[in-house]
Order: structure tokens, then sequence, then C-alpha cells
């Protein structure tokens, strides 16, 4: 496995449901973030974890939970979530937070 | 606000029909200015990284370059797979682990 790699590749949940996203980098790297990417919309940071420490939660809401439990590792938990949430949800990881993101192909979530 | 604007929205072109895309930035320091390529149901992809002014990186067909207000990613003499959405990013902080991305431009090469 080479990159960054995010599971499922699509999902289909509803909204009373609790699923969680994965992501893996296989890259080195010691920077880990989450983006959400909507239509019409620009990439929107989440989640940045440097050296596994959170350093950045751009104001989401608490039915999204971040784990990070080792430098190659990222989860995204999903609980109680609304229509709204449904999106494409983008993995990346960098050298110590350089702007050199490499991202995964994405998570397509759906939530009915 | 930092801020991440990029025009046009959409671009068709012929094949071998060079032009260029903007993304201008409101920023209170430039860390580094990013392209990224993002095909159909795909993660972005990076293409470059402007640090100051008076920069410019070329790839292929491309070649991004850096104002101090924006960036231009000119595109001579496309192909059909030149096809994608380009996005601009900015990192604005030295110690902001923040990247913020405009909404992207989506270019299609007619063959």
């Amino acid at each position: 496995e080479t990159g960054v790699t995010q599971t499922p590749r699509h999902l289909v949940m509803g909204m009373t449901n609790k699923k969680s996203l994965k992501c893996e980098q296989h890259l080195g790297h010691n920077a880990m973030y989450w983006y959400k990417q909507s239509a019409k919309k620009p990439l929107e940071l989440m989640f940045v974890y440097n050296f596994k420490e959170q350093t950045e939660n751009n104001s989401v809401p608490s039915r999204f939970s971040p784990e990070c439990p080792n430098s190659s590792h990222l989860f995204l938990h999903l609980h109680t979530l609304q229509p709204e949430d449904s999106a494409l949800y983008l993995c990346a990881s960098s050298q110590e937070s350089a702007g050199e993101l490499f991202f995964g192909e994405g998570s397509r979530l759906t939530v009915l | 606000e930092d801020q991440v604007t990029q025009s046009p929205e959409a671009l068709r072109l012929q094949e071998g029909e060079s032009s260029s895309l903007n993304c201008s930035y409101t920023v209170s320091g430039l860390r580094g200015l990013f392209w990224y390529r993002q095909d159909p149901g795909k993660g972005p992809e990076f293409l470059f990284t402007l640090y100051s002014a008076g920069e410019e990186k070329e790839k292929e067909r491309l070649k991004a370059t850096l104002t101090k207000k924006e960036s231009f990613l000119h595109i001579t003499a496309p192909k059909p797979e030149d096809s994608a959405t380009y996005l601009c990013a900015v990192q604005a902080d030295p110690w902001d682990d923040k990247i913020i991305f405009g909404k992207g431009t989506r270019l299609h090469i007619l063959p």
C-alpha cells in the first residue's frame, strides 16, 4: 500500500446510526487532516493532528469525533448525523503541517 | 479574514487553446500558495508550491506564477487529459496549521 488510503469509499447511514471513517497514510508524515467537500463549496478544514496532537478544530459539531492513535492512522467517528452532513470526506497527510497535502480518494457519505 | 477566490468558476477550451486560471488571496502573511488538481471522484493531487512574489514553477503544460495579491495557472496547448478541477490554497501564518482552499476552476478541454 502506498500513499493515503481511506475506507470505506462509500457509506450510507441513517440519522441514528454510528459509523466510522478510517484513514491510513504510508508516507511517513506526521500531520493528518480531515476535510469536508460539498458541492459548490470550497474544501472545509475540519481537524488537524500534528504528532498525534489535535492542533485545529474548525468549529466542527460534536457529532463528528476525530481520533488519531498514531501518526499513521486517523479516524472520524460519526453519530446522529444530519442530511446536510452528506458530502465527500477527505483525509490528507503532510510533513510537519507543510501545505503540500497528500489526499486519499475520499469517503462519500450519504445521510438519509 | 483570510480568503481565497478563484476565477473563472468553469472554463471550456478547445484542445491547443492556451489560457490562464486566476487565484486571488487575502491573507495576513503568506507562508505558501498551493495548486492542486482534482479529477472526478478522487482526492486532490498536489501540483505546485509558491512561496514569494515573482516565483514561477512549471510542470509539463502547466506554469504557476505568484504576485503579492494573486497567482495564475497558465495552461499552454492543453490536451483533453488536462480536464479537471484546479484548486488553489494558501497557508497564511508561519505557525498556523490551516490551509484554506478556493472553490476551484472546472476546466474542460474539448478534443
